[in-house]
């Protein structure tokens, strides 16, 4: 079973920034918070992660709480090309440990 | 990050009848994956393939219904066998750590399979 728990779908106006939230509170010591998206019609694209501090690259932003029991996933400036499935997945370090997903949040950007 | 080109993109296929969905990586890659994607919901693991090594079923999924290759560390393929309309799902194959993106995995774009 998914380790994550993120509501089933929010609308995000364009231009403004969306957050999604992700609850992990089962996460262990050595598992990273990993963020996926899933295009229309696409497989799964990487986006970010990150273990307890806070990332930011090109895409979006991640902010980890301090207990590491939950996340917030960060696209700044929203765009109709950001309508998409986004999945909040824990895993270990390592690089060939599988990936469960979990239901996903459908996010809307809304013109 | 590696390239993955997956084949066929589509196939509308009839009952009983095997379909074999190839997996092309453009590196070496240790582990391949292969998911499916039922209509209208998340990704389901299948297998986990080696190369050199049989494949590793998830709880659900069986060799004799979804026989796995693993030739070489740039290619693989599945075959959905005995296919019934329940089987209409898109597939895809996904790539572990390789060179380069050691930390997000790659999935290819899939095969939309429809079982008349």
């Amino acid at each position: 079973d998914a380790k994550t728990t993120q509501p089933p779908s929010m609308d995000c106006a364009e231009g403004r920034a969306a957050n999604l939230p992700c609850n992990h509170s089962t996460i262990s010591g050595n598992e990273y918070v990993y963020w996926y998206r899933q295009i229309h019609s696409q497989g799964p694209q990487y986006i970010i992660h990150g273990l307890k501090n806070n990332e930011t690259n090109e895409m979006a932003s991640l902010i980890i709480t301090e207990d590491r029991k939950s996340s917030t996933l960060i696209l700044p400036h929203a765009t109709l090309r950001d309508t998409a499935v986004y999945y909040c997945i824990v895993r270990g370090r390592f690089g060939n440990e599988k990936l469960t997903f979990g239901t996903g949040t459908r996010l809307t950007i809304i013109p | 990050s590696a390239v993955i080109s997956q084949k066929p993109s589509r196939d509308i296929c009839q009952r009983g009848t095997s379909l074999t969905i190839q997996c092309q990586v453009d590196s070496q890659v240790t582990m391949m994956f292969w998911y499916r994607q039922q209509p209208g919901q998340s990704l389901t693991l299948i297998a986990t393939a080696n190369q050199g090594s049989e494949a590793t079923y998830e709880s659900g999924f069986v060799i004799d219904k979804f026989p796995i290759s693993r030739p070489n560390l740039t290619f693989s393929t599945l075959t959905v066998s005995n296919m019934s309309p329940e089987d209409s799902s898109i597939y895809l194959c996904s790539v572990g750590k390789d060179r380069g993106f050691t930390y997000g995995y790659t999935f290819g774009s899939g095969t939309r399979l429809t079982v008349v």
